[in-house]
């Protein structure tokens, strides 16, 4: 079964510090890629998708992430985090073949951002 | 956008009774719902996919007769509890899935936080 990897369990920055958190997933085939934002009380809300074309993939909010096919990884980026970024991260995973709309998730990445 | 909202948002009950949780896409009809549970510190674990129509698939491990699916509409799905159990206190997650958008985009509901005592 595919699995879905988040490194980073825990994360503190200071405001204007860069972001990346890591994702990994194990499966062979082809996948759709997604990372979703869950602020403190509230619901979980998509933040960016890629399905193909240019690895690189803009969401919202000034969070970026890229495939690398070699690697099996999407890792989500911002260059400057902010205050409000405060909130659990979770990559997922839905594989094309077989997998209908399932989404796979990882264990989640809570981050602090620190004033 | 795609609201999707979770009744009631939080619940507690004594052990050995039912519970029933109520997923509904506010402003959109979907024909597939998900159910998820959420372990405190831990990831969203899938587990059933509601159809609207026919019977709920569960994922392995999850048992049907303890959690029952029904999709009645193209707007709710409803999962109950049956006989709860203090180990099935958890955060129970749905999402609606929008068939028209370009990959079938599941927007999620606010959770159902169930405590059994």
């Amino acid at each position: 079964a595919q699995s879905v990897s988040q490194h980073n369990h825990h994360v503190i920055l200071s405001e204007a510090a860069s972001l990346e958190l890591g994702c990994n997933y194990s499966y062979g085939g082809t996948v759709n890629l997604f990372w979703y934002v869950q602020y403190p009380g509230q619901h979980l809300q998509l933040l960016l998708k890629y399905f193909s074309g240019d690895p690189l993939v803009k969401g919202i909010k000034g969070f970026e992430a890229e495939f690398i096919k070699s690697k099996f990884s999407f890792n989500l980026r911002k260059p400057s985090v902010q205050w409000s970024d405060t909130a659990e991260y979770f990559c997922a995973v839905n594989p094309l073949t077989g997998g209908g709309n399932k989404l796979t998730f990882g264990t989640g990445t809570q981050l602090k951002v620190e004033l | 956008g795609a609201v999707v909202s979770q009744h009631p948002s939080r619940v507690i009950c004594k052990s050995g009774t039912s519970v029933k949780i109520e997923c509904r896409s506010l402003d959109f009809q979907a024909t597939t719902m998900f159910w998820y549970r959420q372990f405190p510190k831990q990831s969203l674990m899938l587990m059933a996919t509601s159809n609207e129509g026919s019977k709920a698939t569960y994922e392995q491990g999850v048992e049907k007769d303890k959690f029952l699916i029904n999709h009645a509409s193209l707007t709710l799905s409803t999962l109950t509890v049956t006989s709860a159990h203090p180990e099935d206190s958890s955060f129970y997650i749905c999402s609606a899935v929008l068939a028209a958008s370009s990959y079938n985009e599941q927007f999620f509901g606010p959770g159902t936080r169930l405590t059994v005592l």
